[in-house]
């Protein structure tokens, strides 16, 4: 079963907008992880945040935790044609397991 | 260096065949997983190798399935078989050691049942 729940399931913005997708989950946890996925193959990591850290960033992203809520989320900003694709989080709650969601569609018009 | 690879990108077979799917992991990664994806849904953990063993098979949906890592590097997944519902993409990913924090993707085996 399916930790993390996504949302939304999809977005759609105009290229230079910024993108934020929320991730839910139900057990306490190690990290949170996002990856994103183009095309439906091979998942590329984005970023990890730790279970004591609340915000994080890296380029253009960034990612907040709320271990008393379970959640966090993801912001894309200034968003490119070239952040289309889905995205992903994934929980690691034990020493090497990941527990990923359904993920959000994210595309980003020109 | 190279990534993760994975072979073949796809894989046609009917209901009733044999299907092998080869991981070559990052070089010195001891960690290996595998996932599977189901269309529209995210990965879900299938098997854990800690070096040559299955530390964790505890996400193989049943006995027809089964991996092995007989060097501590490249992993097979084996589906004996095959039911239309095994029709996924199957994801191998690896990481540093136990406490490597990061999994590291390949691209994947698309596996269509007929």
């Amino acid at each position: 079963s399916q930790q993390g729940e996504e949302d939304p399931q999809a977005l759609s913005i105009q290229e230079g907008e910024n993108a934020t997708m929320n991730c839910s989950y139900k057990t306490s946890i190690n990290n949170l992880q996002w990856y994103r996925q183009n095309s439906g193959r091979g998942l590329v990591h984005l970023i990890l945040i730790r279970s004591n850290e609340r915000e994080k960033h890296s380029g253009r992203l960034r990612v907040t935790l709320d271990t008393s809520k379970k959640s966090s989320s993801l912001l894309i900003t200034a968003s490119r044609a070239a952040d289309t694709a889905s995205y992903f989080c994934a929980t690691r709650y034990n020493d090497y397991k990941l527990s990923f969601g359904a993920g959000t569609t994210v595309t980003v018009r020109a | 260096g190279a990534g993760v690879s994975q072979t073949p990108s796809n894989k046609v077979t009917e209901k009733g065949k044999y299907v092998e799917l080869r991981c070559d992991p990052i070089s010195g990664h001891t960690a290996l997983y595998w996932y599977r994806q189901s269309l529209g849904q995210g990965p879900e953990f299938l098997i854990y190798f800690q070096g040559t063993g299955a530390a964790d098979d505890s996400g193989l949906p049943n006995d027809r399935f089964f991996a092995v890592r007989p060097e501590g590097s490249v992993s097979t997944l084996k589906i004996q078989r095959t039911e239309r519902g095994d029709s996924a993409v199957y994801l191998c990913a690896s990481s540093s050691g136990q406490g490597g924090e990061t999994q590291y993707f390949g691209p994947g085996t698309r596996l269509l049942v007929l």
